[in-house]
């Protein structure tokens, strides 16, 4: 079975311009999670998806973080535009239905905010 | 909101010994899960061991433990003949046992384990 699929792995980009990751869950998997994480620490969650609609995006920073999973399956999360603190790696999960189910992690894209 | 806690940012182990990873959360809810996830350098994120509240018993899984205090809210995580492979940050994390809603995983900042050959 193949994993979570993530690209670009890793990204460098000046503040103030724009940059978008893409994401592809396990085959069958309805629920994707996108999580920050910054250097030193755990991963915080931006947003979970449950098909294609937002179950929770309280901690998205809605003024320059956008996401979008419209068919359901892939998902993009784009930073617009990008802040000094925005250096982090993003990782994306997926699981199956909603439950004790694990979340199965991508192997995260590094960005650097210059 | 739930919050998780690791007090050791480094921890370190001889191979074959074994070392206790610790882990305090804070909550009100009585019904949630447990976590333990290794996230070795460069590479992605793997469960290592799940606890449900609701059970007393303390999970295992091969050379991983857990010792659940619920009442302590205190989630330990004990690894016994430490392997070179084993050396990885280790994250504690908390998620709700709310249906319907976020099931989001709230995590520690984690520990740093180094193993000794």
């Amino acid at each position: 079975e193949a994993g979570v699929a993530q690209s670009p792995r890793y990204k460098i980009i000046e503040k103030r311009q724009s940059v978008a990751f893409w994401c592809n869950p396990i085959s069958g998997h309805a629920t994707l999670y996108w999580y920050q994480q910054i250097l030193g620490q755990g991963p915080k969650l931006l947003i979970q998806f449950q098909n294609n609609g937002v179950v929770d995006d309280s901690q998205l920073p809605k003024d320059r973080f956008s996401a979008e999973r419209l068919k359901g399956v892939d998902s993009t999360l784009k930073i617009q535009p990008a802040k000094l603190e925005d250096s982090a790696v993003y990782l994306c999960a997926s699981n199956t239905i909603q439950g004790v189910n694990e979340q199965f992690f991508g192997p995260g894209t590094r960005l650097t905010v210059l | 909101a739930q919050t998780v806690t690791q007090s050791q940012p480094e921890m370190s182990v001889q191979e074959a010994e074994t070392v206790t990873l610790s882990c305090t959360y804070d909550t009100s809810e009585s019904d949630y899960y447990l976590f333990w996830y290794k996230q070795p350098p460069s590479r992605q994120m793997i469960l290592v061991i799940r606890q449900e509240a609701y059970k007393q018993q303390n999970a295992t899984e091969n050379r991983f433990s857990v010792n659940f205090q619920k009442a302590a809210k205190s989630f330990s995580l004990k690894i016994s003949d430490s392997q070179l492979g084993d050396a990885a940050m280790y994250f504690c994390a908390y998620r709700s046992e709310y249906w319907g809603g976020s099931e989001k995983l709230v995590f520690g900042k984690g520990t740093k384990l180094t193993v000794n050959p």
